[in-house]
C-alpha cells in the first residue's frame, strides 16, 4: 500500500541548476520525510517536515508541505554531480502498529 | 561505530532452498524493518517489529519469515515458497522522538536465484 507517489519518475539536469521533486499522498499524516539512495546502497534520511509546518530548509534542501493538497516538494538548489541519486518521500501516520510508507522515488541525474 | 549492518552483501539461492539474511543494529532502536526493492521501484514492506518477541506482516509477507529474539537482531528468511525472490533487500531500524520516527538503513543484501 504505497501512499507517497513521487513526480517526476526521472529528472536530468546540468550542474548548477535546481532540481524539484514532488510527492503526493492519500491519507492524514503526522510528518513527511525525504530520503536519498545512491545506486545499490541503503537509504539515508535527509529531512523531516511535520504536518503543522509549511516549509523547512537544510543546507541546499528546501522542503514544502501542503496538507490541504496532500503534497510535498523537495527542492535541491545549485545541484552537483554528487546529488545524482534516487529520492524517496515517506509518510508517517504515527498510528500504533504502523510503519513509514515509501513512494516509488524520483531518479535524479546531474551531469557536469 | 554505531550503525546497522547487513550480511552478506550478495547471496545466491538455489531452487527449493531457504536462505537467511542477517540484520544487526547497535543503535538501541526498538523497531526494525525489512523491505524489498525491485529494479526502478520503491520499497515494499515485508515484515516489521516494534519490540522484541513481536513482529507484524507488511504488504508482501508471503514466502518470508522473521524472528526477533534480541533487540539487536532481526533476521529474514526467504523460504522456498517465495517464487520470485530476486531483489535487493533492505533492513532498517528506527526510534521515535517526540512522536517523530526516523529510519536508519543498512547497506542492503542483493539476492540472486541460480
Amino acid at each position: 500500500s504505497q501512499q507517497g507517489e513521487e513526480d517526476p519518475q526521472a529528472l536530468s539536469i546540468q550542474e548548477g541548476e535546481n532540481a524539484t521533486m514532488n510527492c503526493s499522498y492519500k491519507t492524514s499524516i503526522n510528518n513527511l520525510q525525504w530520503y536519498r539512495q545512491n545506486s545499490g546502497r541503503g537509504l539515508v534520511h535527509l529531512i523531516l517536515i511535520r504536518s503543522n509546518e509549511r516549509e523547512k530548509h537544510s543546507g541546499r534542501l528546501r522542503v514544502t508541505l501542503d496538507t490541504s493538497k496532500k503534497s510535498s516538494s523537495l527542492l535541491i538548489t545549485a545541484s552537483r554531480a554528487a546529488d545524482t541519486a534516487s529520492y524517496f518521500c515517506a509518510t508517517d501516520a504515527n498510528q500504533a502498529g504502523t510503519a513509514l510508507i515509501f513512494g516509488k522515488g524520483t531518479t535524479l541525474s546531474v551531469s557536469s | 561505530d554505531g550503525g546497522i549492518t547487513q550480511s552478506p552483501k550478495y547471496l545466491f539461492r538455489k531452487e527449493g532452498q531457504n536462505v537467511t539474511l542477517s540484520c544487526e543494529q547497535n543503535l538501541n532502536h526498538d523497531a526494525m524493518y525489512w523491505y524489498r526493492q525491485d529494479p526502478g521501484q520503491g520499497l515494499r514492506l515485508i515484515y516489521y517489529s516494534q519490540i522484541v518477541n513481536d513482529f507484524q506482516k507488511g504488504d508482501i509477507a508471503e514466502g518470508y519469515s522473521v524472528s526477533r529474539e534480541k533487540k539487536e537482531s532481526f533476521p529474514l528468511t526467504v523460504t522456498s515458497a517465495q517464487k520470485n525472490p530476486t531483489a535487493f533487500y533492505l533492513c532498517a531500524s528506527s526510534y521515535r522522538d517526540r512522536g517523530q520516527e526516523t529510519q536508519y538503513f543498512g547497506p542492503g543484501t542483493r539476492l540472486l536465484v541460480l
